[in-house]
């Protein structure tokens, strides 16, 4: 069964350390990976998305996550953190064909906190 | 305005009871999703739907019930028989093209007592 794992729960940093969130997913078929972000009092907005193509991707507010086939990771990292980066960050995997494709999976959440 | 609107946005019900959360969408997407999300274990997929009329069970569906009557509308029932209802549910919906991302509504906070 397709399933995601993140390794981090809760990330305390301070503004302009480097942030590097874990996730590992487990399908053998083709993925679409997503990486999602819930600060506090919004929706969950996306991040940023790999599908195919260049397997480092970039995404919104200074974001990038690397796709590695060969270990099913899809980090998240962020070479200098701020403040306004507090939020829940969730990564997802959506499988491409068969009976499950739109199953759309989540991991539990990592929870970062960034200390002025 | 484009988006996904749940309601209500909290919603208390007797131990019991059983009770519909609405979703609706207006941005013309054949999949939508219900999710459940409880402190520390994410989000996790209780029923989706690919097209109207159409729907598949996720990993926690026990208790729980949906339609697709319509594109643009995925209530999601929860009932009697889900052992421990109270908690946040996010519904989403998207393209139906796997690399499409989905998008989320506001959710709602479901406190049975």
């Amino acid at each position: 069964a397709q399933s995601v794992s993140q390794h981090n729960h809760h990330v305390i940093l301070s503004e302009a350390a480097s942030l590097e969130l874990g996730c590992n997913y487990s399908y053998g078929g083709t993925v679409n990976l997503f990486w999602y972000v819930q600060y506090p009092g919004q929706h969950l907005q996306l991040l940023l998305k790999y599908f195919s193509g260049d397997p480092l991707v970039k995404g919104i507010k200074g974001f990038e996550a690397e796709f590695i086939k060969s270990k099913f990771s899809f980090n998240l990292r962020k070479p200098s953190v701020q403040w306004s980066d507090t939020a829940e960050y969730f990564c997802a995997v959506n499988a491409a064909y068969g009976g499950a494709t739109n199953k759309l999976i989540f991991g539990t959440g990592t929870l970062l906190a960034v200390q002025p | 305005d484009g988006g996904i609107t749940q309601s209500p946005k909290y919603l208390f019900r007797k131990e019991g009871q059983n009770v519909t959360l609405s979703c609706e969408q207006n941005l013309n997407h054949d999949a939508m999703y219900w999710y459940r999300q409880d402190p520390g274990q994410g989000l996790r997929l209780i029923y989706y739907s690919q097209i109207v009329n159409d729907f598949q069970k996720g990993d926690i569906a026990e208790g729980y019930s949906v339609s697709r009557e319509k594109k643009e509308s995925f209530p999601l029932t929860v009932t009697s028989a889900q052992k421990n209802p109270t908690a946040f549910y996010l519904c989403a919906s998207s393209s139906g093209l796997v690399e499409t991302e989905a998008f989320f509504g506001q959710g709602t906070r479901l406190t049975v007592v």
